[in-house]
């Protein structure tokens, strides 16, 4: 079946811009996250969803980032004003149930860029 | 606090050697999962393994194993007659809470190049 995908691949932004990164996970995935990965780093959490239920956005570095899922499917994580500190690689990752046994399936990613 | 160690940065080796990547993991729980993750050169993560701490049998999957020491709070991977296509980013991870939005700490990542 289909696995996560996310949209765009790539965005160049200039700073001070707003982006918008989308994430489709795997249908019928209860759990969405997203995490950040700068440059030669391990990925680092930003945010979790339980269906449309944002749980968890204690690892949003400030409150120009913002996420969303309304309906329990698609997310979005948005970035206001960007700073060239926000260049990125933004992955997204759903998983059937909750907690931590549940095994994460990861998105190609949007790397982001900021001039 | 839980911190995964992956302390080599970067690892080559020529094709047909075998290759070992190390994990040290730190977490105060007692129940708590690990994880392999391939990152290929397209970015995306494929997952590669799951094992909870409860389980220190070591597995083998064609020409990968995982030994896990609970003892020395390791979890290592080692790939047998390595191949060129393996050459990636390679990430260990923990799971330390089985509850809700539990998310995964990564270690930064081993480096493979796998030259022919």
């Amino acid at each position: 079946g289909a696995g996560v995908s996310q949209s765009p691949r790539y965005k160049v932004a200039k700073r001070g811009q707003d982006v918008a990164l989308r994430c489709d996970p795997i249908s019928g995935h209860v759990s969405l996250f997203w995490y950040q990965q700068a440059l030669g780093q391990g990925p680092e959490f930003l945010t979790y969803f339980q269906n449309e239920a944002q749980l968890d956005k204690s690892g949003l570095p400030s409150d120009r980032f913002f996420a969303e899922r309304p309906e329990g499917s698609v997310s979005t994580l948005k970035i206001q004003r960007t700073q060239q500190e926000d260049s990125a690689v933004y992955l997204c990752a759903s998983s059937t149930g909750i907690g931590g046994k549940e095994t994460q399936y990861f998105g190609p990613g949007t790397r982001l860029l900021v001039l | 606090a839980q911190k995964v160690t992956q302390a080599q940065t970067e690892i080559s080796v020529v094709e047909k050697e075998d290759v070992t990547l190390d994990c040290v993991y730190e977490t105060r729980d007692t129940t708590y999962y690990l994880f392999w993750y391939k990152q290929p050169p397209s970015g995306e993560l494929v997952f590669l393994i799951r094992r909870n701490s409860f389980d220190e049998q070591n597995e083998i999957s064609g020409r990968y194993s995982w030994n896990f020491q609970k003892s020395t709070s390791s979890f290592n991977f080692t790939i047998t007659a390595s191949q060129v296509v393996d050459s990636a980013v390679y990430f260990c991870a923990l799971s330390d809470l089985n509850q809700a939005g539990t998310a995964l700490i990564f270690g930064k990542g081993t480096t493979l190049s796998v030259s022919s």
